[in-house]
């Protein structure tokens, strides 16, 4: 059975630090990973989607990467701003078609 | 971008009574929902998989008579949490998905008393 993991659970840096988020996952035959962000009490905000032939995607400040056969996945924050606090989620489709899996989470607070 | 919508968005309620949220696909057709329940501090665990015109997948360990899922149109799936009690208390999450991707609502609160 898929697992994902997410590490660290909690975050806090200053402002302007570039981080690291961490994703790993137990069978590495997905179909694709994909980033999200949730904010206290809402809902799933997309982020970045890589598909499994993909090795990384790049929006803005924001750059993930994919390693399929080290079943992990990091997602990369340039020049973290208060903004950015949230939780950051890490899910992947096993088939086309089915549930996202989630991790936990990862809980971000950057500070000004 | 394709936009689900959730109602209510928080709803409060007495022990015992029943309770139903709407999940709609507002600009695309969506022949397949999924339901997700988070807890606080936790992820997002699949509850079921509902696909238009047939009955409800539900993941181990859910009861499918305790929480009723209906995907009657291809823009429309409901979920009623009957007899609801304190630790049903959570928050519900839809997805919709066209030929690609899944798209996520956002979410309603449920405090049963």
């Amino acid at each position: 059975k898929q697992e994902v993991t997410q590490i660290p659970a909690a975050l806090s840096v200053p402002e302007g630090e570039n981080l690291v988020l961490n994703c790993s996952f137990t069978d590495s035959a997905i179909y694709n990973l994909q980033w999200f962000r949730q904010d206290p009490g809402k809902g799933l905000t997309s982020l970045l989607l890589i598909q499994s032939s993909q090795r990384e995607q790049t929006s803005g400040r924001l750059n993930a990467s994919l390693d399929k056969s080290s079943g992990r996945s990091t997602l990369y924050i340039a020049a973290s701003q208060p903004g950015d606090s949230a939780t950051y989620l890490c899910a992947l489709h096993n088939q086309a078609g089915t549930a996202l899996i989630f991790g936990k989470g990862t809980t971000l607070s950057v500070s000004s | 971008g394709a936009v689900v919508s959730q109602h209510p968005s928080w709803v409060i309620c007495k022990s015992g009574t029943s309770v139903k949220i709407e999940c709609r696909s507002l600009d695309f057709q969506a022949t397949t929902m999924f339901w997700y329940r988070q807890f606080p501090k936790q992820s997002l665990m699949l509850m079921a998989t509902s696909n238009e015109g047939s009955k409800a997948t539900y993941e181990q360990g859910v009861e499918k008579d305790k929480f009723l899922i209906n995907h009657a149109s291809l823009t429309l799936s409901t979920l009623t949490v009957t007899s609801a009690h304190p630790e049903d208390s959570s928050f519900y999450i839809c997805s919709a998905r066209d030929s690609y991707t899944q798209y996520f609502g956002p979410g309603t609160r449920l405090t049963v008393l």
